[in-house]
């Protein structure tokens, strides 16, 4: 079973901090994603990465950064938390070859608050 | 980026009957995904689509990869409490965009 685990489920983090997500997938993918997730907004992408070391602008990057040290590991950076980044975050995975690219597995979520 | 108009938003079915959702693109699409995601959880993979006309199936539930590649359909048949959840579209042309769901509540 393909297993994509997120650092954690919820998270309450004050205006002005640095907040770190982190994604661990068990499965060799090559290809990660990070997504927020907001109500009536639907699936929004804010990085993603075809390689370690390699990254890529979604459509909402602005506030955001990431890191991808290892095959593995993909993690979100929010460099200064604002409150308007309050939003379920979803990270995901997929392989990088034949159909199998477009199949993407996500993680559990982690629920941000920022106040 | 482009959303997916995914239809009806919600769905309030008596256990038994049979649930019919589907998701409209203004754009053609070459891969349809269908997640299921329950309260606090990730999307779950249900079934995915790789070729215009292409029907698929997995246990009760079936999808349908539109013969325009501008939309897909899900069926599910003889719902079941277990079904409740938020069902949601995904396609891919370079990119990935996703539905805003259609919630799921089966009534015992």
């Amino acid at each position: 079973d393909v297993k994509v685990t997120q650092s954690s489920r919820y998270l309450v983090k004050r205006t002005g901090e640095k907040v770190f997500l982190e994604c661990v997938q068990d499965m060799d993918h090559e290809n990660m994603f990070w997504y927020r997730q907001d109500p009536g907004l639907g699936l929004r992408l804010i990085y993603f990465s075809y390689d370690v070391k390699m990254k890529e602008k979604g459509d909402i990057p602005e506030g955001y950064s990431v890191s991808r040290e290892k095959k593995e590991r993909f993690s979100l950076i929010l460099e200064s938390a604002s409150t308007n980044q309050t939003s379920m975050y979803l990270c995901a995975s997929s392989f990088s070859g034949g159909t199998s690219v477009y199949e993407q597995y996500f993680g559990p979520g982690t629920r941000l608050t920022v106040t | 980026g482009q959303q997916l108009n995914q239809s009806p938003q919600s769905m309030f079915i008596q256990e038994g009957e049979d649930v019919s959702m589907n998701c409209t693109s203004s754009s053609i699409f070459n891969t349809w995904l269908w997640y299921k995601q329950d309260p606090g959880e990730g999307p779950v993979l249900l079934i995915a689509l790789y070729k215009a006309g292409e029907l698929t199936s997995n246990g009760r539930l079936t999808a349908q990869f539109g013969i325009t590649r501008k939309d897909s359909f899900l069926n599910i048949s003889a719902s079941i409490p277990s079904d409740v959840g938020i069902y949601f579209c995904a396609g891919n042309w370079n990119q990935f965009y996703f539905g805003t769901g259609t919630s799921l509540t089966v009534i015992p």
